[in-house]
């Protein structure tokens, strides 16, 4: 069964660098047409999605997030990874992996499977 | 845009039908057969139920449905259950810098 698993510091401090892996498991990072990347969730608030990486590397950023946000792929291990760095308290959300799902256009961004989520707390 | 619209709740009696809209604008909703709704239950993961403004993923209720109209998409559920009780986002791709825009989300409560 394919499954996402998020990993990381529980809390980051301010201007320091977050920074979180997803290791998948029950299939390669490798096969498929699939993207993968991560979405965030403030507590009580709505999702926003931050970037996603083909396994070849090639990456899609929110522009919003752009300029402090890497996202890299590791397909020795099966794993992906988000690096956000200069974090402040707005940036204190649940951090969700998640998989996009195959479209046959360019425009096809949905997401149909997901990691549970960590909660990354900015604080010091 | 910074999110695309929802109503922040709907509620409905057991067994009726409810809709949640989702109004975005031409760069992304009204352009684009890209919308996909997510339904999350309190300290879950969201659950693709919707993609592609009507495709429903296997294994998802055929009480859920979706549609578009111009700048507007909606999310229906038929026949509603106390287990959908549960917040709901729409998604969409967008020409906007922010490649993938999500709704606010809408609160639906079972009476």
């Amino acid at each position: 069964q394919l499954q996402l698993q998020e990993s990381g510091p529980g809390r980051v401090k301010p201007s320091e660098t977050l920074s979180l892996t997803c290791t998948v498991s029950g299939a390669s990072i490798s096969s498929g047409s699939y993207y993968w990347g991560w979405i965030r969730q403030p507590p009580g608030k709505g999702l926003e999605w931050i970037g996603s990486i083909y396994y070849s590397g090639t990456t899609y950023y929110n522009g919003a997030l752009k300029s402090r946000v890497t996202i890299s792929v590791d397909t020795s291990k099966n794993q992906f990874s988000l690096n956000l760095n200069s974090v402040t308290a707005t940036d204190t959300a649940i951090y969700f992996c998640a998989r996009r799902g195959l479209g046959g256009n360019y425009y096809n961004w949905y997401f149909d499977l997901w990691g549970r989520g960590t909660l990354v707390t900015v604080s010091s | 845009q910074s999110a695309l619209t929802q109503p922040a709740s709907v509620s409905g009696s057991p067994g009726q039908s409810i809709t949640i809209s989702c109004t975005g604008t031409s760069s992304d909703v009204g352009d684009y057969n890209s919308v996909s709704w997510y339904q999350q239950h309190p300290g879950k993961a969201p659950k693709l139920i919707i993609s592609d403004v009507s495709n429903r993923p296997s294994g998802v209720s055929n009480r859920f449905s979706g549609s578009k109209s111009d700048n507007t998409a909606s999310l229906t559920i038929s026949g509603l259950q106390a287990e959908d009780e549960a917040d709901y986002y729409c998604s969409s791709y967008t020409t906007s810098i922010t490649h993938v825009i999500f709704g606010g989300g809408t609160k639906v409560t079972v009476l």
